[in-house]
């Protein structure tokens, strides 16, 4: 079974410009979360879905994060225009069922805004 | 709000010796707790869980974690340290009261087995 896999591995970017991550879950997994973790600090949550549909945003930083699920399938994560404080690794992760259950993580995008 | 804490930023054992990674844990009701292993350059690998039932969890690679509600932590144990145990390590808690509650991590623990 494939597990989660995100793309890219890395991305270095300037102040103001786009990015765009990319994650694609364990297939039949509904629910998928974004987190962010920055140099030595918590991963933090930013937000969830199922299927297509937000279930929770609230770790979502500001407007210039947009996350989007067409289909249920894979989901993006764009960031315009990208800040310094942005910089940080960017973790997918999926799960069957949310409540109890484990999720299953990708190996993450580090992100660097320069 | 549900909080986590890994009180020690890195773990130093020797090799066969059994270790400890400390995890506190704060939530209004009762807890889903879950240990994760991070390797260098992968993602964060699921170790173990409690929901409920026994105190004392088993999970992959040999390690184990109790459950203390009235101390509220949930420590990540294993009897003897392999050098390839050497990771970052990362406590999680989700709040079972009121609903829908997201997942929250801690810091980590770097855990460090000399050979």
């Amino acid at each position: 079974e494939a597990g989660v896999t995100q793309f890219p591995s890395h991305s270095v970017i300037e102040k103001g410009q786009t990015v765009t991550l990319r994650c694609d879950p364990i297939s039949g997994h509904d629910n998928l979360y974004w987190y962010r973790r920055v140099m030595g600090k918590e991963i933090k949550f930013l937000l969830h879905f199922v299927k297509e549909s937000k279930q929770d945003e609230s770790g979502m930083p500001n407007n210039r994060f947009l996350a989007e699920r067409t289909g249920g399938t894979y989901s993006t994560l764009k960031v315009q225009p990208a800040e310094l404080e942005d910089s940080g690794v960017y973790f997918c992760a999926s799960s069957l069922w949310d409540s109890g259950n484990e999720q299953f993580f990708g190996p993450g995008t580090r992100l660097t805004v320069l | 709000a549900q909080s986590v804490a890994q009180p020690e930023d890195q773990v130093n054992v020797a090799e066969g010796n059994p270790l400890t990674v400390k995890c506190t844990y704060s939530v209004s009701g009762n807890p889903y707790l879950f240990w994760y292993v991070q390797y260098p350059n992968r993602g964060l690998q699921f170790l173990l869980k409690y929901i409920t039932g026994d105190n004392l969890v088993k999970g992959s690679y040999g390690f184990e974690a109790e459950f203390n509600k009235s101390q509220t932590s949930f420590h990540l144990k294993k009897p003897s340290a392999l050098v390839s145990d050497s990771a970052l390590y990362f406590c999680a808690v989700r709040d079972r009261h009121g609903g829908y509650q997201k997942v929250t991590f801690g810091i980590g623990t770097k855990l460090q087995v000399i050979p």
